[in-house]
């Protein structure tokens, strides 16, 4: 079965700084790969994902993620962060036919 | 617009009760999905069903219980046998030849008195 882990549970950054939250995963097959964002008190929100083609993604916001199949890693990184950053970032991993499974979250905060 | 709704926002049970928490969507999804979402575990997959009258127990079933009558809806009973119900739940759909775009809805809080 697969799993994910993120490695950081918080990660503190000041504003305009790079920023990467790590996601290492593991599966025996062939997999799709996302990272969800969520605010706070609401639901999830999907990020961006990897599921064929260029191993580079990238999201309307400036986040973008590269799969990494060697290492078993999709690493969320943004060149410059903001103040409206400040979020808690899921990755999550299916094996295309069964639901989603989520690591336990990175809570990233952007400090003035 | 099209989307995922649940309701109430914010719940509150006394021990021993039973509570449903609702979900509805119009986006003519086939499969819907609820999670449970605690501080530092991430999201846990309850149930999911992938049609109308037919469901799947997740990772945490017990405790709960669903039903899928129709294909907008998706009920969750949190039951008095589930010891620890504090949390946030999600509910979430989507197509059922594509599980992996999931849709969320924004959530309700359940919390026991």
């Amino acid at each position: 079965a697969q799993s994910v882990t993120q490695l950081d549970s918080q990660v503190p950054v000041f504003e305009e700084a790079p920023v990467e939250l790590r996601c290492n995963y593991s599966s025996s097959v062939s997999v799709y790969l996302f990272w969800y964002v969520q605010y706070p008190n609401q639901g999830l929100q999907l990020l961006l994902k990897y599921l064929s083609g260029s191993t580079l993604v990238e999201s309307i916001n400036g986040f973008e993620a590269e799969f990494n199949k060697s290492q078993t890693s999709f690493h969320l990184r943004k060149p410059s962060v903001h103040i409206s950053d400040t979020a808690e970032y899921f990755c999550a991993v299916s094996e295309v036919i069964t639901p989603l499974v989520f690591g336990k979250g990175t809570r990233l905060s952007v400090i003035a | 617009d099209g989307g995922i709704t649940q309701s109430p926002k914010y719940l509150f049970r006394k021990e021993g009760q039973n509570v449903t928490l609702s979900c509805e969507q119009n986006l003519n999804h086939d499969a819907m999905y609820w999670y449970r979402q605690d501080p530092g575990q991430g999201l846990r997959l309850i149930y999911y069903s992938q049609i109308v009258n037919d469901f799947q127990k997740g990772d945490i079933a017990e405790g709960y219980s669903v039903s899928r009558e129709k294909k907008e809806s998706f009920p969750l009973t949190v039951t008095s046998a589930q010891k620890n119900p504090t949390a946030f739940y999600l509910c979430a759909s989507s197509p059922r030849d594509r599980q992996e775009t999931q849709y969320f809805g924004p959530g309700t809080r359940l919390l026991v008195l």
